[in-house]
């Protein structure tokens, strides 16, 4: 089946850094992919929609100078978290969707960014 | 708008069935999903449904789609404890091709 790929799984720095999240589609290319961020005990809020090969499209009130979006080719994205502070603590997610037809999203299993 | 809701915790015995239901507001979404989600884990599908469906089974899972009502419901049989999870009921509401609207998740907890 499809198979979604994030890394790493666990991130902890310090305030300041920034941090590169990886999100791979291992057996299927993805002109799209999609990225959440989930608060403790809540549900999965998209941040943006990444694109191949253009500008990825974010959802209302969230920084594209904060998150960047890369989407060089059609099976990886990757979110940088620029300058990150305590409050971007979090854990992040990131989804795909083969291209064929109406298939669902497969999601990563996520990376827990612990910024001090 | 678009909107999902879900009860927020269900608690069963272990070998009964277990109902999560959820109410969804776009009459227009194509699909319905349901994903689980395990301690410090993404997210898993379980199953999904065509809007044009009113039932699917498979195996201990059975959706059902109640489109005037806007409820879907998932029904896991002889629960177990390594149901033990998050459940998530998602849309897929017309205008957002691949845009997820998630609710909040329903805790189940199993015991023994």
């Amino acid at each position: 089946g499809a198979v979604v790929s994030q890394h790493p799984s666990r991130v902890i720095c310090k305030s300041g850094t920034s941090v590169k999240i990886e999100c791979r589609s291992l057996d299927f290319q993805a002109t799209t992919m999609f990225w959440y961020r989930q608060f403790p005990k809540q549900s999965l809020m998209l941040m943006a929609t990444s694109n191949e090969g253009s500008k990825a499209t974010y959802e209302q009130g969230v920084e594209k100078d904060k998150f960047l979006i890369n989407h060089a080719s059609l099976t990886l994205s990757t979110l940088t978290v620029t300058s990150a502070h305590p409050e971007d603590s979090s854990f992040y997610i990131c989804s795909a969707r083969p291209p064929a037809g109406n298939q669902p999203q497969h999601f990563g299993d996520g990376t827990r960014l612990s910024i001090l | 708008g678009e909107d999902v809701e879900q009860s927020l915790f269900l608690s069963v015995r272990e070998g009964d069935s277990s109902v999560i239901n959820c109410t969804y507001t776009d009459s227009s979404s194509t699909y319905l999903y349901w994903y689980k989600q395990e301690p410090g884990a993404g997210l898993q599908l379980l199953t999904y449904i065509f809007s044009n469906m009113d039932m699917k089974q498979d195996q201990r899972l059975t959706v059902l789609l109640n489109k005037k009502d806007k409820h879907l419901s998932l029904r896991i049989a002889d629960t177990q404890t390594g149901d033990s999870a998050i459940y998530f009921c998602a849309e897929n509401p017309s205008g957002g091709y691949n845009k997820l609207i998630f609710g909040a998740g329903t805790r189940l907890a199993v015991h023994p």
